[in-house]
């Protein structure tokens, strides 16, 4: 089945750095890649939309110089969170869809981040 | 008001009971309904697919989509305590549009 492999499972870094996390398909082209953070104990929300080559577009509310998202590629997308602060302490989870019938959407595993 | 409503739960059952997962949405648009089971501090996992209305079964887990009365299902048969889980339904009106979630139901199986 379709899979999107996501790096690392979790992160601690300082406050005022920058962690970068890596989603790749690995058995299909993913043209378009959903970024999302959770809270504990809450659903998902989705922070942002990547299409590969052009630009992201991001959710009401959510700071597009603080989450960089590139999609360079039909296998990979990145999300960066700049100037990381204890606030951005959550679980960052993406997902993308096979289009290959009925499959629906595939998710990563999901990286916690931890910023001290 | 959200677009797609679940109980948060926590859903407690005995094992090898029947359990029924529900969410009802507003958005008559949405063609194409999932649900998704996710253990904590894991990704979500696809369990079940349905496009429209009717039934769908995949082994101990039975979906189903009435859209004149905009309320979706997931049951599972035999439940175990592996089963323990926070389960989400998820929904979206078609093309490579954006999920809209539930809450998620935490169902908790005890032996």
């Amino acid at each position: 089945g379709a899979v999107v492999s996501q790096h690392p499972s979790w992160v601690i870094c300082k406050s005022g750095t920058s962690v970068k996390i890596e989603c790749r398909s690995l058995d299909f082209q993913a043209t378009t890649m959903f970024w999302y953070r959770q809270f504990p104990k809450q659903s998902l929300m989705l922070m942002a939309t990547s299409n590969e080559g052009s630009k992201a577009t991001y959710e009401q509310g959510v700071e597009k110089d603080k989450f960089l998202i590139n999609h360079a590629s039909l296998t990979l997308s990145t999300l960066t969170v700049t100037s990381a602060h204890p606030e951005d302490s959550s679980f960052y989870i993406c997902s993308s869809e096979p289009g290959q019938g009925a499959m629906g959407y595939t998710f990563g595993s999901g990286t916690r981040l931890t910023v001290v | 008001q959200k677009e797609v409503e679940q109980d948060p739960g926590p859903l407690s059952v005995p094992e090898g009971a029947i359990v029924s997962l529900n969410c009802t949405y507003s958005n008559s648009a949405f063609q194409y309904f999932m649900w998704y089971r996710q253990y904590s501090r894991k990704g979500p996992e696809l369990l079940m697919y349905t496009y429209s209305s009717g039934n769908k079964e995949d082994g101990r887990f039975t979906a189903q989509v009435d859209k004149s009365s905009k309320y979706i299902s997931l049951f599972i048969r035999d439940s175990q305590p592996s089963d323990s889980a926070t389960y989400l339904c998820a929904m979206f009106t078609g093309g490579f549009q954006k999920l809209v979630f539930g809450t998620g139901t935490r169902l908790l199986v005890s032996p």
